[in-house]
């Protein structure tokens, strides 16, 4: 399989918890990013990975998240002392050196549930 | 700043009419324009892209759209509805020549195909 690979793809958490997230792009992707999805809301940028340098954060990505990809290879995105805002789907994407013009691919998503 | 506005959160047609989804952005500048289509539970899928050059544009399962600058517009079009076209539908920007091009997108369009 050559795509985009998110693990898990269903989590559910208690409020307070940790989670973490893993994201495997394709591997000669050197850009990673990672995106949130609120139900019916179209896809919100969270941040970016230009091989293992994050380059940009959004404002959505408050203290509790943080991001890593420490080879330039698989990313993971943890959440500590997870809320119930934090419930969404957490997309990964990733695009070659000069994929501007290709556009991403996104994988399948880890869809989140604080209760 | 650029922003995305969907006209339609919600869009039912019958099978075999024509499906129009509107989608008008805000950018200082003209730039790459994208439609994702997102199926339940899964990832987001390019449909089509506009980048440079023609400005109807053809993608993929019989989709098309159109760039018009002076409307700052890029509605995406099918002839005809398939039951299988149901999902929901994203249109995005990413700007040109710009650190990391990340995809900023509208709200979505629910499409919903009836028999």
């Amino acid at each position: 399989d050559t795509g985009v690979s998110q693990d898990p793809r269903h989590k559910i958490t208690k409020r307070g918890q940790n989670v973490t997230f893993r994201c495997d792009p394709i591997s000669e992707h050197n850009r990673l990013y990672w995106y949130r999805q609120t139900l019916g809301q179209g896809p919100e940028f969270l941040t970016y990975f230009q091989n293992e340098a994050q380059l940009e954060k959004s404002r959505l990505l408050s203290d509790r998240f943080s991001a890593e990809r420490p080879k330039g290879s698989f990313s993971t995105l943890e959440i500590q002392r997870t809320e119930q805002g934090d419930s969404a789907m957490y997309l990964c994407a990733s695009r070659p050196r000069q994929g501007e013009l290709y556009g991403y691919t996104f994988g399948s998503g880890t869809r989140l549930t604080v209760v | 700043a650029q922003s995305v506005t969907q006209l339609g959160s919600h869009v039912s047609v019958s099978e075999g009419a024509l499906v129009l989804l509107r989608c008008n952005y805000s950018s200082s500048v003209p730039p790459y324009l994208f439609w994702y289509v997102q199926y339940p539970n899964q990832g987001l899928q390019l449909l089509l892209k506009y980048t440079t050059g023609a400005t109807l544009v053809k993608g993929i399962n019989g989709f098309e759209a159109e760039f018009k600058k002076s409307e700052t517009s890029f509605h995406l079009t099918k002839p005809s509805a398939h039951m299988s076209d149901a999902a929901e539908y994203f249109c995005a920007v990413s700007p040109i020549k710009a650190a990391g091009n990340k995809l900023t997108f509208g709200g979505g369009t629910r499409v919903l195909v009836k028999p």
